[in-house]
């Protein structure tokens, strides 16, 4: 059972737009900056988001994260086939004094 | 640009040792956090451990605690981790990862993994 929760799974079709929720508590998301990850399967992951809405230089402006209380969104607009990957959570935790990941959501594009 | 390769992975049987190292090229990491993330066959991402880019401070998942060890040596740019006590469910691939602005939960590079299969 993972620290944050996300759904297992979500799917779009291309063009759309698809979020991504990611909830946590007052000791991970609530007091410290959530990232995400994009992961292709057989290979590492790679930096999404970081600080809750940022984006490393590189990544399409179609990414966008916010952070409300407890909860973070990962959102992707105009949706590719590329897109289909698992996508995962992660924030510091101030109770386990570590980094927890969410279980990771597989999105498909139909 | 920096790129991080592991090393290390194998078999091991349960109760057994191994030691991973993860080497640094293309950059000075001596003032960068870096963490060993793990990932289990069909399974999401862990993360296993931290270590500051001194040295003096490390963190680890209860998972591992007591029984893995982190540590660095900057004059060589490289990263261990010294596995003991190895269970069946320490199976997985283990990626190095450097930390992204200063946090431990931003890994902005990661290395291509390396395998670790405990069984008997």
């Amino acid at each position: 059972q993972s620290v944050l929760t996300q759904a297992p799974s979500a799917s779009g079709t291309p063009g759309q737009r698809v979020t991504i929720s990611c909830s946590g508590s007052n000791f991970n998301i609530g007091r410290n900056s959530v990232f995400w990850y994009q992961q292709i399967p057989e290979t590492a992951p790679k930096l999404l988001i970081y600080r809750n809405d940022r984006r490393p230089s590189g990544v399409p402006d179609r990414f966008s994260g916010s952070k409300s209380g407890t909860s973070a969104s990962l959102a992707i607009s105009g949706l590719r086939s590329e897109d289909e990957a698992d996508y995962y959570c992660a924030a510091w935790d101030d109770s386990l004094r570590g980094v927890v990941f969410g279980g990771g959501t597989k999105l498909t594009v139909l | 640009e920096v790129q991080l390769l592991e090393s290390g992975g194998s078999f091991a049987p349960p109760g057994g040792s191994l030691r991973l190292s993860c080497a640094a090229s293309g950059l000075n990491l001596n003032i960068f956090a870096l963490s060993w993330v793990r990932q289990a066959p069909g399974k999401g991402l862990e993360w296993v451990s931290v270590i500051s880019g001194s040295g003096v401070d490390t963190y680890y998942a209860d998972s591992v605690k007591g029984r893995f060890t982190i540590s660095r040596d900057n004059l060589k740019n490289t990263m261990y981790l010294q596995m003991n006590s190895l269970r069946v469910e320490d199976t997985a691939v283990y990626y190095c990862a450097k930390e992204y602005h200063s946090n431990y939960a931003g890994f902005g590079a990661w290395g291509q993994g390396t395998v670790v299969t405990v069984s008997s």
